[in-house]
């Protein structure tokens, strides 16, 4: 019930189609959602995060789209490059404080050229 | 550079040989943090704290102990080491504002193997 579901496990586009990557949660004290990407061998890295008073946020070819009433929220990525082949996680901060982060088991994107 | 560091990058070891994994950030974070990154997993949580001398339990601390002596400093201990502990390990650290909380800047990893 505190974890966060991610679909799917893996994601092949090509190059210039869209990618989406959604994540579900059950426990609806939580008030920030953040998107990692983690290339491989390195660590992950902020790409993106969402604060539960808005319901989408875009920079540049990067939104987040949050529905706190269904509990889930979207990572879009549009016009895919092969530079954006990565593990992409999401997660979600919960506890009394909002002091633990739990992510996502990740989401395999891989970019054809 | 703003950075957060941690060594051993690389460790292999034996069961039972306690071992310590250091972290240090230089950002001046109140919140620090470790995971553990397995495949299929993702990242779980091991230990977390909010400031010195406040730790608290994530959700897989069982082998594994913490301390915050410096606000700096967030060392791993693996007392006993086992097998099921070989993993990638992370630390990370992030600011706190008004309860809020913010971006995660994690240590480049540790890559433990535990025979």
């Amino acid at each position: 019930g505190e974890n966060v579901e991610q679909h799917p496990s893996t994601l092949s586009v090509q190059e210039g189609d869209s990618a989406v990557i959604k994540c579900t949660y059950s426990d609806s004290a939580s008030n920030y959602f953040p998107w990692y990407k983690q290339e491989l061998g390195k660590r992950p890295q902020l790409i993106i995060d969402i604060r539960s008073n808005v319901g989408e946020k875009k920079d540049q070819r990067i939104a987040v789209t949050l529905n706190k009433t269904a509990k889930h929220f979207s990572l879009h990525i549009t016009e895919t490059q092969p530079e954006d082949s990565a593990v992409y996680f999401c997660a979600r901060w919960r506890g009394t404080g909002f002091q633990k982060l739990v992510f996502g088991t990740g989401t395999r994107l891989l970019v054809s050229p | 550079e703003a950075q957060v560091t941690q060594n051993p990058r690389y460790l292999i070891t034996v069961t039972g040989k306690k071992l310590t994994v250091t972290c240090s950030q230089n950002m001046n974070h109140e919140y620090m943090s470790w995971y553990r990154q397995d495949p299929g997993l993702g990242l779980r949580q091991i230990y977390y704290s909010m400031n010195v001398e406040v730790t608290d339990k994530g959700d897989v601390p069982e082998g594994y102990k913490v301390s915050r002596k410096e606000k700096r400093n967030f060392p791993l201990i693996l007392e006993s080491p086992s097998p099921n502990q070989t993993s990638l390990y992370f630390c990370a650290s992030s600011w706190v504002e008004n309860l809020s909380y913010n971006e995660q800047f994690f240590g480049p990893g540790t890559r433990l193997t535990v025979l």
